[in-house]
């Protein structure tokens, strides 16, 4: 079975650009979390989407976005980036019947580098 | 709410001592408690979960952790450490169900460092 995929694996923008960064779930899950990995920042919860629909997000502004496919995929657009949106890019999914007492799996991540 | 707290953002031991890795949490009700490793570079991948049943969880490459209620606690341990093991360490919990309240909340992490 194949496991949560992400893409691309590195990209490199320039300040004022925007970002796209993508995602496909497990096969059967319905629930796409994204998280952002700064440097010292730990994990930073940024978006959960269900079912097509933004179910919650965190405390990051409007120009971090998203949507989710009617295939379950996902797709993350950051717009205006700023140097500080570097950071490794972790998407997760998770079946929404188990209650969450699976655990979200997880991509390896896309590594977003601002210069 | 959940909470996690990670005490230690760094730990280094010698390869072959016990590691323990700790971790406390908040919650208002019965947790579905979860430790997750990531390699430098990489995802995170599940190593072991605790969702009501047996208190005390083995997980993969070794470690087990130990529920313990009345210390609001879900240490990491194992009694071996191996080079290989040198990784960050995510505490985390849900209360589960789904709601934007039963999303998973992650600790800060902790650094494993292993001494030849």
């Amino acid at each position: 079975e194949a496991g949560v995929t992400q893409s691309p694996t590195h990209l490199i923008k320039t300040r004022g650009q925007q970002a796209t960064l993508r995602c496909s779930p497990i096969s059967g899950h319905t629930s796409v979390y994204w998280y952002q990995q700064a440097l010292g920042l730990g994990l930073q919860f940024l978006l959960w989407y269900d079912e097509g629909e933004e179910r919650n997000r965190g405390n990051f502004p409007p120009r971090f976005s998203g949507r989710q496919f009617p295939n379950y995929s996902s797709e993350l657009n950051v717009n205006a980036l700023e140097l500080e949106d570097s950071a490794l890019y972790l998407c997760a999914s998770t079946d929404k019947m188990t209650g969450g007492a699976d655990g979200y799996t997880f991509g390896s991540g896309t590594r977003l580098t601002v210069v | 709410a959940q909470s996690v707290t990670q005490l230690g953002s760094h730990v280094s031991v010698s390869e072959g001592a016990l590691v323990l890795l700790r971790c406390n949490y908040s919650s208002s009700v019965p947790p579905y408690l979860f430790w997750y490793v990531q390699y430098p570079n990489q995802g995170l991948q599940l190593l072991l979960k605790y969702t009501s049943a047996a208190t005390l969880v083995k997980g993969i490459n070794g470690f087990e952790a130990e529920f313990k209620k009345s210390e609001t606690s879900f240490h990491l341990t194992k009694p071996s450490a191996h080079m290989s093991d040198a990784a960050e360490y995510f505490c985390a919990v849900s209360r589960g169900g789904y709601s934007s309240a039963s999303k998973i909340i992650f600790g800060s992490g902790t650094r494993l460092s292993i001494r030849p």
